[in-house]
């Protein structure tokens, strides 16, 4: 059974970066689909953030490209998510994704829905 | 990229269908027949309950049916019952590769 796992600082600064990890168990990330993540302010919708595959190819929401970086380590079988210059907008519940991104023999680039989610992580920008 | 639009919030009796609505463009919804659809129940992390417009994961009830017309794409949920009370979010690949959502939907159980 696919699970994934967020890790990383609860509490970050303005101005800094904030750097998540997902660690994937039950699939090899060097197998196939994208990885992606998802973050959910308090109290508000669910936005995509940017996606990954094992290649390193990446995809990103054109609000947030300016400031993101996701990589990827298929040798521990995880992903990383950075943002960099971090402000309170920032604030929201992570979430890690796997992407199928094949149908109908086609293959699209980025990933087509997110079939697995992590459970989460509260990160907050305060000072 | 502009989010999907949805209602606010919808409500129903146990027992009766309802019918979510997702509008979107002809840069996503209307261009892919990938539309999924999410329930979030407070506190849990969004759970896949449509992809590819109509397709439902193992272990989801055949209660949950989605459609696609144009533009628009719609989850409907028939003999509603408590526990469907939950948010709801549309999402659809786009021509950019990047993934949209739609702004989330309240659905009351009364």
């Amino acid at each position: 059974q696919v699970q994934l796992q967020e890790s990383g600082p609860g509490l970050v600064k303005p101005s800094e970066t904030l750097s998540l990890t997902c660690g994937v168990s039950g699939y090899s990330i060097s197998s196939g689909y994208y990885w992606g993540w998802i973050r959910q302010p308090p109290g508000k919708g669910v936005e995509w953030i940017g996606s990954i595959d094992r290649s390193g190819s990446t995809y990103y929401s054109p609000s947030l490209k300016s400031r993101v970086i996701i990589s990827v380590d298929t040798s521990e079988n995880q992903f990383s998510l950075k943002v960099n210059s971090v402000t309170a907008a920032d604030t929201a519940m992570y979430y890690c994704v796997r992407s199928p991104h094949c149908t109908g023999g086609r293959c699209y680039n980025g990933g087509l829905y997110s079939e697995y989610w992590g459970q989460g992580t509260l990160v907050t920008v305060s000072s | 990229q502009s989010a999907l639009t949805q209602a606010a919030s919808v409500s129903g009796s146990p027992g009766q269908s309802i019918t979510i609505s997702c509008t979107g463009t002809s840069s996503d919804v209307g261009a892919y027949n990938s539309v999924s659809w999410y329930q979030q129940h407070p506190g849990k992390a969004p759970k896949l309950m449509i992809y590819y417009v109509s397709k439902r994961p193992s272990g989801v009830s055949n209660r949950f049916s989605g459609s696609k017309s144009g533009n628009t794409a719609s989850l409907t949920i028939s003999g509603l019952q408590a526990e469907d009370e939950a948010d709801y979010y549309c999402s659809s690949y786009t021509s950019s590769s990047t993934l949209v959502f739609g702004g989330g939907t309240k659905l009351t159980v009364l």
